[in-house]
């Protein structure tokens, strides 16, 4: 069975605390993707990865920013974090081109 | 711009009764289409998917989608609903390419009625 593994299903930190958000992936796919979930809002892109070390923006980026080392690790990371970064986080990765995307369980991070 | 659009925020229905959920897109090629279901404190699961030939797709949990290109639309039906399938559904277009973005729809809220 595919799958993605986020580090943590509910996070609760304070303003102004570093936050990484890790995401795995055992199906040796290339792309990888953070999204942010928010009522209303549907599933927003904050960055996404196509190979090792690369990274391009999403349509959310400010805020953020990711790594990505090896293949199977996508990091999500929050350098100062502000209580409108509360959301749900959704981490996915596919294989290549017109492939579906597998999700991880999302990690809601509560900023207080 | 590609897009996709989900008219229908929150939708109610009974149980057994027929379900339609909307989807259209926008979109510069032909476009590689999904919907996913998202129960609640989940990720997202794949329901159905299509990329190309028979317009009528069938999926999971007896879910089935039809791609009309005339009208841009992608809408998800089931004839009848169970209480489990009280969920949220996205419907989502691409990666075109290798280094493509997914982009979603903003979501279906289904309830069902006792």
């Amino acid at each position: 069975d595919v799958k993605v593994t986020q580090s943590s299903r509910y996070l609760v930190k304070r303003t102004g605390e570093k936050v990484f958000l890790e995401c795995v992936q055992d199906m040796d796919h290339e792309n990888m993707f953070w999204y942010r979930q928010d009522p209303g809002l549907g599933l927003r892109l904050i960055y996404f990865s196509y190979d090792v070390k690369m990274k391009e923006k999403g349509d959310i980026p400010e805020g953020y920013s990711v790594s990505r080392e090896k293949k199977e690790r996508f990091s999500l990371i929050l350098e100062s974090t502000s209580t409108n970064q509360t959301s749900m986080y959704l981490c996915a990765s596919t294989t290549g081109v017109n492939t579906e995307a597998f999700f991880g369980q999302g990690t809601r991070l509560t900023v207080v | 711009a590609q897009s996709v659009t989900q008219p229908d925020i929150h939708i109610t229905v009974s149980e057994g009764a027929s379900l339609e959920l909307r989807c259209n897109y926008s979109y510069g090629a032909t476009p590689y289409l999904f919907w996913y279901v998202q129960s609640p404190g989940q990720g997202l699961q794949l329901l159905l998917k299509y990329f190309s030939g028979d317009t009528l797709v069938q999926g999971i949990k007896g879910f089935e989608a039809e791609f009309k290109r005339s009208q841009s639309s992608f809408n998800l039906r089931k004839p009848s609903v169970h209480w489990s399938d009280a969920a949220e559904y996205f419907c989502a277009v691409g990666p075109y390419s290798s280094a493509s973005k997914i982009i979603f729809g903003s979501g279906t809220r289904l309830s069902i009625r006792p």
